[in-house]
Parts: C-alpha cells; structure tokens; sequence
C-alpha cells in the first residue's frame, strides 16, 4: 500500500470490554512495531515482530495486551479488559530489514486514538 | 538498558534565530541515533539519522559519543519548522526504537 494504515481511528469504549486495533504495513516491509503514546509522552515501544514472529515484546505492559501478525503483514493488537489507563494513541510502524542487525527507518500509521469510559 | 533525555517540553524562538533542540541517550552498545519530527494534524515522520550524515531543511545533528549526545540544529528557524520533535535512539544489537519525550519547537514570525 501507499503507506501504514490503522483502523479505527478513534475507539471508545467502556471499562472491561475487550478491543481490537488493526494495522496494515506498507506491503514490502517485513517489520512491524507498535507503540503507544499519550499526552505529553513520546512513542512508548510494545511489540514489534519479524515476519509473523514477535521479536521483542517486551513493552507489553500486562497480560491483557497481546498482538499477532499470523501471516505476516495486518497485525492486529488485542486488549482485554481495557482499563482507563489503556487510554492513549496506539501508533503502528513498519520498516525494511535491509539485513543485518539494527534500528531501520520507521514509516508510522496516523495512529488509533483509543479512550476507555 | 536504552534511555533518551530530552530537557526541554517546549522551545521558542523567533523566525531567523539559531535553534537546538537537546538529545542525550544512554546506551551500553553502538547506537544509532534518529530525530523524527510531527507537524500538526501529520504523521510522526523521520527527519534525519546520524549515520546518514544528512542536513535535511536545513537541521543537523551531529552524534557525540563523549557526551552521549545527539542535539539537533538551525542556524535560522522557519516558521514552518514549529512541530514536536522526538529524539529516538536504536542500536546495532537491538531492533526497538526507544524514544524521548519530545519537545515542542515555536517559531514566532
């Protein structure tokens, strides 16, 4: 595609129901991360995957946030039981591993502002 | 363990005078070094990287490793250059982007 793309843009939603953010990366990048950001704060890191792999997750804060990419380009990010702190903008970002180790360049999506009631 | 200070929340200046935005990182390995600017109502965006060695609209960076700093400069604002401003930092062992805070450039007419 012609750049990162993430649905909805805007998500409300009530204490304790369950969330699904969508990202879909720009086509020949095979990484893909996702951070959160909110007022005042930078881009928080959560995930980010290799292919259909999760590579790091280690900014995942919880068990109620997960995220896939089962084959590889949409990942979806998952949170269960939201709670008023999940509150925040959820950016996506892909890249292209242009081999070897190393941050790339990251081209972002506009972001899934998510408000939990 | 990655760390990336940015000191200052907001900057202003007028149109024509110098600017720098301070960046200081922490970080065991080889970094690598990025600032990534947002204009209002855009998409964060990459404005320039260290190794590229780069002077995008007229900004610089320059990385020092004995100040584990990466401060970002123009000799003459833009009003079109107000935008948050994020320092973020990688490595050549590590594959996450860690960014600042971010500070917030005004540039007066």
């Amino acid at each position: 595609g012609a750049g990162v793309s993430q649905t909805p843009s805007n998500k409300v939603t009530e204490k304790g129901k369950y969330v699904e953010l969508r990202c879909d990366p720009i086509s020949e990048h095979n990484r893909l991360y996702w951070y959160r950001q909110t007022l005042g704060q930078g881009p928080e890191f959560l995930i980010y995957f290799q292919g259909t792999g999760a590579a790091d997750d280690s900014g995942l804060p919880n068990d109620r946030f997960f995220a896939v990419r089962p084959e590889g380009s949409v990942s979806t990010l998952k949170i269960q039981r939201t709670e008023r702190g999940d509150s925040a903008v959820y950016l996506c970002a892909s890249s292209q591993n242009k081999g070897g180790s190393g941050a790339n360049v990251l081209t972002f999506g506009a972001g899934s502002r998510l408000t939990v009631l | 363990a990655q760390r990336v200070t940015q000191p200052e929340k907001l900057l202003s200046v007028f149109k024509g005078a110098p600017v720098e935005l301070k960046c200081n990182y922490s970080y065991s390995g080889s970094p690598e070094l990025f600032w990534y600017v947002q204009y209002s109502r855009q998409r964060l965006q990459l404005l320039l990287r260290h190794i590229s060695r780069e002077s995008i609209k007229g900004f610089t960076a320059d990385l020092n490793k004995g100040e584990t700093s990466f401060h970002l400069k123009k000799p003459f604002a833009q009003e079109e250059d107000s935008a948050m401003y994020y320092c973020a930092l990688g490595g050549y062992n590590t594959d996450k982007l860690i960014f600042g805070t971010g500070t917030r450039l005004q540039v007066f007419p």
